[in-house]
């Protein structure tokens, strides 16, 4: 049982270029979320996915796109990166609904932009 | 004002001494609350979900005030292994899961 886990963990990108962050869980969990967390900001929510076949908007979602590829995947693309999207990423999942409110993280991905 | 606030510290504290965090939220409609614990480099994990009064599990106590609107964790007997980033985090919304994290607490506890 891996739990969440997330490719890359590492990345370094020129400014302008591409990639899809990858996250997959076991859990069976309906809901999953993308974060972002920079020094004193905290973990902000970028884009989440209720269940499969939905997605929506969180706080910081400009820059990004996501998709549900079904319930075990959720991805993170960066069209065009900007250095501001230096940052380390999470992806999570819990099962929402159920009184069993945790939220599990992945390893993440410490992205840099140059 | 943020959603969820705390003060980033960081704490230092010598080992046994007991330490208290706060955690501020702004929407009184807020359900459920968390403590979650971050190591350097790592993913958050859970430490502690707080529903109602408040909970304890061994050395730490999460308690809940709703007219003054903020979280706090108590730690007594502080480890060294209890060096780490406390996160607090609120229910948003909407039965989305959505949660909302304050910056987190950093906790340096010194021999």
């Amino acid at each position: 049982n891996a739990g969440v886990t997330q490719t890359p963990k590492f990345q370094v990108l020129k400014t302008g270029q591409s990639m899809t962050l990858q996250c997959a869980q076991d859990m069976n969990h309906n809901s999953m979320y993308w974060y972002r967390q920079d020094p004193g900001m905290g973990l902000r929510l970028i884009y989440y996915s209720a269940s499969e076949g939905t997605t929506d908007k969180g706080e910081v979602p400009n820059g990004y796109n996501v998709s549900r590829l079904n319930k075990r995947e959720f991805s993170l693309r960066l069209e065009s990166a900007a250095p501001s999207q230096t940052s380390v990423y999470f992806c999570a999942s819990s099962e929402v609904g159920t009184g069993v409110d945790e939220q599990f993280f992945g390893p993440g991905t410490r992205l840099t932009v140059l | 004002r943020k959603e969820v606030e705390q003060d980033p510290g960081p704490f230092n504290v010598p080992e046994g001494a007991t330490v208290a965090f706060n955690c501020t939220y702004s929407n009184s409609a807020s359900q459920s609350f968390f403590w979650y614990r971050q190591d350097c480099r790592k993913e958050p994990k859970l430490l502690m979900s707080v529903y109602s009064s408040g909970n304890e599990d061994g050395r730490f106590t999460a308690q809940l005030n709703r007219a003054s609107q903020y979280i706090s964790l108590l730690i007594r007997d502080s480890k060294l292994s209890d060096s780490a980033t406390y996160l607090c985090a609120v229910f948003g919304s909407g039965n989305t899961g959505k949660l909302i994290f304050g910056q987190g607490t950093t906790l340096q506890v010194k021999p």
